[in-house]
């Protein structure tokens, strides 16, 4: 099962700031979290990953909390084309090749 | 640089036939996977290749799955004695060894079992 939890859905007007949130509070001191977009009919793509510190990056921002129990994926201004499923999955890196486990992650609807 | 390709996009079968679904990773990445994406739900792993060895099977569902991958590129997920259930959309993913954090996704192949 998923460690994670998300909203179902999100919208967001175009040129705004998109924030996805995601708690994980049963997350592990060796785990990451990513995160992952999946736009309609096409496989998964990578977005960025955190352990502790904030990361950005040319797709997004991600803020995670001290403790570690929760995050938020920033989108600083959304286009259309950031109409996506968006997934948070913590894992460990240390496990090489170990599976992303998806859950239903959060439908971001971005309309002009 | 080419990414993750499968084949076929699309692939219509009938109960109780076999079928294949190809998967081509980008060169030189030595880990791939196999996801199954059911509709409305997030991708659920099936199986994970180090190599040519199956380094986790552990998400097959039942026997009637297997997946080969004999070069260690190239891989087939072969499916026999289909079921209605097996309907769903069969991603495929590639990863190099060093950079494990990011796997590499396919477009996917949808498969529909009448």
């Amino acid at each position: 099962d998923a460690k994670t939890t998300q909203p179902p859905s999100m919208d967001c007007a175009e040129g705004r700031a998109a924030n996805l949130p995601c708690n994980h509070s049963t997350i592990s001191g060796n785990e990451y979290v990513y995160w992952y977009r999946q736009i309609h009919s096409q496989g998964p793509q990578y977005i960025i990953h955190g352990l502790k510190n904030n990361e950005t990056n040319e797709m997004a921002s991600l803020i995670i909390t001290e403790d570690r129990k929760s995050s938020t994926l920033i989108l600083p201004h959304a286009t259309l084309r950031d109409t996506a499923v968006y997934y948070c999955i913590v894992k460990s890196p240390n496990q090489a090749g170990t599976a992303l486990i998806f859950g239903k992650g959060t439908t971001l609807s971005v309309s002009s | 640089g080419a990414g993750v390709s499968q084949t076929p996009s699309n692939k219509v079968t009938e109960k109780g036939k076999y079928v294949e679904l190809r998967c081509d990773p980008i060169s030189g990445h030595t880990a791939l996977y196999w996801y199954r994406q059911s509709l409305g739900q997030g991708p659920e792993f099936l199986i994970y290749f180090q190599g040519t060895g199956a380094a986790d099977d552990s998400g097959l569902p039942n026997d009637r799955f297997f997946a080969v991958r004999p070069e260690g590129s190239v891989s087939t997920l072969k499916i026999q004695r289909t079921e209605r259930g097996d309907s769903a959309v069969y991603l495929c993913a590639s990863s190099s060894r060093t950079d494990s954090y990011e796997q590499y996704f396919g477009p996917g192949t949808r498969l529909t079992v009448t």
